[in-house]
């Protein structure tokens, strides 16, 4: 079942710039966490941000949520050609359960 | 370097073969997942184990037959698949599939298995 869906989906820009990628889905959650994959690479866990939190920070990292909205947003700043990667968001579907349903996520391209 | 490992990195086998994908990892964690991702496609979960018993079968075909010999490692057994099997299979691992201690529980995954069926 499809639960998140990223926009945008493909998105290219100049190394050091700012890069926003927003995440939406439809039930309820307990937390919304973000994961990067490298070309031919497992994913990694990037952050965690619970249902009653707003806004983490994490390095060159920010994530927002509005659950009244039912999104997310991934800042990247100051992005660099190792930042080029695809960004998935993931939700919890099941309440208190590590059963996660992942959006369709967004490719990033870091030009140098 | 991944703390999830998945052997081979690589198969390609025809329709009738049998064949199967390892996975361990030494972190204690007590849930381990297996999931199927298409290319330019999120990663789709399978199955989920929790200490060491099969707690969720997403309706997976019975061509693929998942087994958790001991905590540490996670073995997906394939027989007779399709030509659309062809994927990146990803096991991951975490802390526990309840969040019993903690809410706070990423998931670790390793670099996957590319499959190709002939």
């Amino acid at each position: 079942s499809q639960q998140g869906e990223e926009d945008p989906q493909a998105l290219s820009i100049q190394e050091g710039e700012n890069a926003t990628m927003n995440c939406s889905y439809k039930t309820s959650i307990n937390n919304l966490q973000w994961y990067r994959q490298n070309s031919g690479r497992g994913l990694v866990h990037l952050i965690l941000i619970r249902s009653n939190e707003r806004e983490k920070h994490s390095g060159r990292l920010r994530v927002t949520l509005d659950t009244s909205k039912k999104s997310s947003s991934l800042l990247i700043t100051a992005s660099r050609a190792a930042d080029t990667a695809s960004y998935f968001c993931a939700t919890d579907v099941i309440q208190g359960a590590q059963k996660l349903v992942f959006g369709q996520g967004t490719r990033l391209t870091i030009n140098p | 370097d991944t703390e999830v490992t998945q052997t081979p990195k690589h198969l390609v086998m025809g329709m009738t073969n049998k064949k199967s994908l390892k996975c361990e990892q030494h972190m204690g964690h007590r849930a381990m997942y297996w999931y199927k991702q298409k290319a330019k496609k999120p990663p789709e979960l399978m199955f989920v184990y929790s200490y060491e018993k099969l707690s969720i079968n997403e309706s997976v075909p019975s061509r693929f037959s998942p087994e958790c010999p001991n905590s540490s490692l996670l073995n997906l057994h394939l027989h007779a698949l399709q030509p659309e099997d062809s994927a990146l299979y990803l096991c991951a691992s975490s802390q526990d599939f309840w969040n019993r201690k903690s809410s706070n529980q990423p998931q670790h995954f390793g670099d996957g298995t590319r499959l190709s069926i002939l």
